[in-house]
């Protein structure tokens, strides 16, 4: 397998622009997960799926986020519109719900915003 | 509500030295506890996990991890750093029937020739 992978690897933007950020789990994965790091606060979760079913969105910071996993092989993260404060890395990562469930991470989306 | 300190923001150690990273974490329930290294601008990789059983895990590159419950403390360690170790190193815990994974600021281990 792949592994978890994600586009674009780089984005840089204007405030006010839609981004969308894009991810493909490990296939037979059933859980999803989107994180956000920056130097300030480490590594956020923002929002998790299982079997496609958002679970816990409390870690969105605004209405300006929204995710979507339309299917198992698929997710997107959209910022509408940006600010430059939502410049950071942002992660997807998959796993299964077998034994302790580690998690498997994409290389990351690193957005700037100007 | 879970929570993960990792109370070192760097950790220098010499080649060939014994490293420890530390780590301790607060659950409500029982958990699962993971390391993972983040080299720069990729993903984080996991490196070892601890579900039960024996308290001293072993994971990859050599590297190992001590359960102890009394202390909810569970520290990285190695008997002997190499320069490639350098890296960011992250503790992270999820409880036992809950998906939601919280990690810690990270760790900057730098191993100095």
């Amino acid at each position: 397998d792949a592994g978890v992978i994600q586009s674009p690897r780089h984005e840089v933007t204007e405030m006010g622009q839609e981004v969308t950020l894009r991810c493909k789990p490990i296939s037979g994965h059933d859980y999803l997960f989107w994180y956000r790091q920056t130097m300030m606060r480490g590594l956020e979760l923002l929002i998790y799926f299982n079997n496609n079913v958002p679970i816990d969105d409390s870690g969105m910071p605004e209405d300006r986020f929204s995710a979507k996993m339309p299917n198992a092989s698929f997710s997107t993260l959209k910022i509408q519109p940006s600010e430059p404060r939502d410049s950071a890395v942002y992660f997807c990562a998959s796993s299964w719900d077998r034994g302790a469930g580690e998690l498997f991470f994409g290389e990351g989306s690193r957005l700037t915003v100007l | 509500a879970q929570s993960v300190a990792q109370p070192e923001d760097q950790v220098n150690v010499a080649e060939g030295n014994p490293l420890t990273v530390k780590c301790t974490y607060s659950v409500s329930g029982n958990p699962y506890l993971f390391w993972y290294v983040q080299y720069p601008n990729r993903g984080l990789q996991f490196l070892l996990k601890y579900i039960t059983g024996d308290n001293l895990v072993k994971g990859s590159y050599g590297f190992e991890a001590e359960f102890n419950k009394s202390q909810t403390s569970f520290h990285l360690k190695k008997p002997s750093a190499l320069v490639s170790d350098s890296a960011l190193y992250f503790c992270a815990v999820r409880v036992i029937g809950y998906q939601k994974v919280t990690f810690g600021i990270g760790t900057k281990l730098q191993v100095i020739p």
